[in-house]
């Protein structure tokens, strides 16, 4: 079975803050892919990124770097100097060889920057 | 171009009426998904299609849900006899499905928001 855990429910930060939000995830598959999407206000998911698990080079990409580490199962995603527009909700999502390509999503981060 | 597209954006129904939500997904993307987003459960995935193979259905929670993808192209997920554990925001996704096992990123299209009174 697959499992995606994000341990912050909610996140507040002023502004300009910088702020990672953490996903550790679970699964028996040598194969395996990662994903991030952000859920604002509207309600549309939008995705953010894919890595895959034979990739464990960290990502940039504008204000947003992604850390993929194999050992600890964690894919955590950091915002620098944060804006209100990153106000939402960031899901974390694994799929994987065996479960297809259907998405296990985490519980969900709520990110509140604040003026 | 345009994004997967979802309707209705709100359906409000009784208990025990059928319920139909249609979803048209992003031209030329051979793969599609429904997910359901409810406040005790989260997001959870419900049944997906890809090309004219068998769908996956191990998502559905019970017999009272079906969907159907006609040519390929629109889906439509019905529920039967509705109940107010149904309500929930159902969303749709559809991919290109390039990469081996379908692991492509998903298109999510705005969801339906069912209230089931």
């Amino acid at each position: 079975a697959q499992k995606v855990t994000q341990a912050q429910t909610e996140i507040s930060v002023v502004e300009k803050e910088d702020v990672t939000l953490d996903c550790v995830y679970e699964t028996r598959d040598t194969t395996y892919y990662l994903f991030w999407y952000k859920q604002p206000p509207s309600g549309e998911l939008v995705f953010l990124i894919r890595r895959n698990s034979f990739d464990e080079q960290n990502e940039i990409s504008g204000r947003y770097s992604w850390n993929f580490q194999k050992s600890t199962s964690s894919f955590n995603f950091t915002i620098t100097a944060s804006q209100v527009v990153d106000s939402a909700v960031y899901f974390c999502a694994l799929s994987g060889e065996t479960s297809g390509s259907r998405l296990t999503f985490g519980e969900g981060t709520q990110l509140t920057v604040n003026p | 171009g345009a994004g997967v597209s979802q309707s209705p954006s709100n359906k409000v129904t009784e208990k025990g009426k059928d319920v139909e939500l249609r979803c048209d997904p992003i031209s030329g993307h051979t793969a599609l998904y429904w997910y359901r987003q409810s406040l005790g459960q989260g997001l959870e995935f419900l049944i997906y299609f890809q090309g004219n193979s068998a769908p996956d259905k191990s998502g559905l929670p019970s017999d009272r849900f079906s969907a159907e993808r006609t040519g390929g192209s629109v889906s439509t997920l019905t529920i039967q006899r509705t109940q107010q554990e149904d309500s929930a925001v159902y969303l749709c996704a559809s991919s290109l499905a390039r990469l081996a096992g379908g692991l492509d990123e998903q298109f999510f299209g705005p969801g339906t928001r069912l209230t089931v009174l």
